[in-house]
């Protein structure tokens, strides 16, 4: 079956660094996307990454490793509006999107 | 950027009674919209995918008798909860994707969602 792993719930201390791990076994693949979500709130588009490799977009960066089924999304300079959920999403061989659980992040001054 | 509007935002109805709710794509054609349950402190899960002028695909488990969707136009999808009880209660979200992005994403962009109270 297809499969996306990451974990149910991270904390982090306002102004530091977390990394959020997703592990995938799908049928295979066409991309991975990174959503984030706001408590009662409709998720928003953060990253996609098709290739191998690290994708920076300010303070969040999204990495993919097909050959490990592996991605990982990094927070920097974590702020309070930071907490929120984050939902890992695969597309597989017939572009159908594979949702993660999510992460719930949790942000401490 | 790609805007999608959902309405309305929360509503609660009683029981047996039907509620409809609307997504529509503001500033782009979307041939595609999807409808997704969320049910409290649980990820997305797909009801259906609505294509324009033809009959949604449902995902294993959903009846389409009970949520109904019409795609009427490039712009519009609805979902319609009929008969609604309790156990429907829960947090509808459409999306949609304007195509690919950039790199070959297709992106989706969601509505605010719907938060239906049954009562």
């Amino acid at each position: 079956g297809q499969n996306i792993d990451q974990p149910t719930e991270m904390t982090a201390t306002e102004g530091a660094i977390v990394q959020i791990n997703c592990t995938y076994q799908t049928s295979g693949f066409n991309g991975l996307f990174w959503y984030q979500q706001h408590a009662g709130e409709a998720p928003t588009f953060l990253s996609y990454n098709v290739l191998d490799g690290l994708e920076e977009k300010g303070r969040f960066s999204s990495f993919l490793s097909r050959s490990k089924g592996y991605s990982y999304l990094l927070l920097k300079e974590l702020q309070m509006k930071d907490s929120a959920s984050y939902l890992c999403a695969v597309t597989d061989s017939n572009y159908q999107l594979i949702w993660g659980a999510g992460t719930k992040l949790i942000i401490k001054p | 950027g790609a805007v999608v509007s959902q309405h309305p935002s929360r509503v609660i109805c009683k029981s047996g009674t039907s509620v409809k709710i609307e997504c529509r794509s503001l500033d782009f054609q979307a041939t595609t919209m999807f409808w997704y349950r969320q049910f409290p402190k649980q990820s997305l899960m797909l009801m259906a995918t609505s294509n324009e002028g033809s009959k949604a695909t449902y995902e294993q488990g959903v009846e389409k008798d009970k949520f109904l969707i019409n795609h009427a136009s490039l712009t519009l999808s609805t979902l319609t909860v009929t008969s609604a009880h309790p156990e429907d209660s829960s947090f509808y979200i459409c999306s949609a994707t304007r195509g690919t992005s950039g790199g070959g994403a297709n992106v989706l962009t969601f509505g605010a969602g719907s938060r239906l109270t049954v009562l």
